[in-house]
């Protein structure tokens, strides 16, 4: 059964690196998303894309994060310089578009130091 | 502004007894609705989805959820726990159903199973 995969699936970093975070979303998809899940707290999103743009972002989404799919297969979340509020579990999703219907990643860990 | 609100951080159970997670959502439009499964240390797996068919949904694992309109609600029931249920779940809205909308999630409740 087709799976969206992520890596890595625990990443550390000092504040302030940069970091990107992988996603091979299902290949015959069109829907791409970041949402996080701050320990604790619930899934919030973050950024939907489509046709090779984002559609739309949440507050969270400021100017230090950005998304892209430089190929067929990949879809990255960057976050420019990283906060110790940026630690959380990223999960990416994506979707056919069959009755708004997403199927998640395992998730990466990201832990800021 | 779309919301979901579910009842209860912790639920526990003893195994063999009803499950009943609830879930209230806020939509200004008929929204999609979804359950969500989260076991330690995975991803979320969808449960089953409601999606302006039958109210009655049914999902993986024995679990069924039934959209009540007029309660504003998507509870999430199993008759008979089993001790493999014990997870966090999550119930989630996408306003309007929309294709390629963003998902609202709940805050999630946690289920314990005693044996």
């Amino acid at each position: 059964e087709p799976e969206v995969t992520q890596t890595p699936s625990h990443q550390v970093t000092q504040m302030g690196q940069e970091v990107i975070l992988r996603c091979v979303p299902i290949s015959n998809h069109l829907y791409f998303y970041w949402y996080r899940q701050i320990l604790g707290q619930k899934v919030e999103f973050l950024v939907s894309f489509y046709n090779n743009e984002i559609s739309e972002k949440s507050e969270i989404f400021d100017d230090q994060f950005s998304v892209e799919r430089p190929d067929g297969s990949n879809f990255t979340l960057k976050i420019r310089s990283t906060k110790l509020e940026d630690s959380a579990m990223y999960f990416c999703a994506s979707g056919g578009g069959s009755h708004a219907e997403q199927f998640f990643g395992p998730g990466t860990r990201l832990t800021v130091l | 502004a779309q919301s979901v609100t579910q009842l209860g951080s912790h639920v526990s159970v003893s195994e063999g007894a009803l499950v009943l997670l609830r879930c209230n959502y806020s939509s200004s439009v008929p929204p999609y609705l979804f359950w969500y499964v989260q076991y330690p240390n995975q991803g979320l797996q969808l449960l089953l989805k409601y999606t302006s068919a039958a109210t009655l949904v049914k999902g993986i694992n024995g679990f069924e959820a039934e959209f009540k309109k007029s309660e504003t609600s998507f509870h999430l029931t199993k008759p008979s726990a089993h001790m493999s249920d014990a997870a966090e779940y999550f119930c989630a809205v996408s306003p309007g159903g929309n294709q390629g909308g963003k998902l609202i999630f709940g805050q999630g409740t946690e289920l314990s199973v005693k044996p």
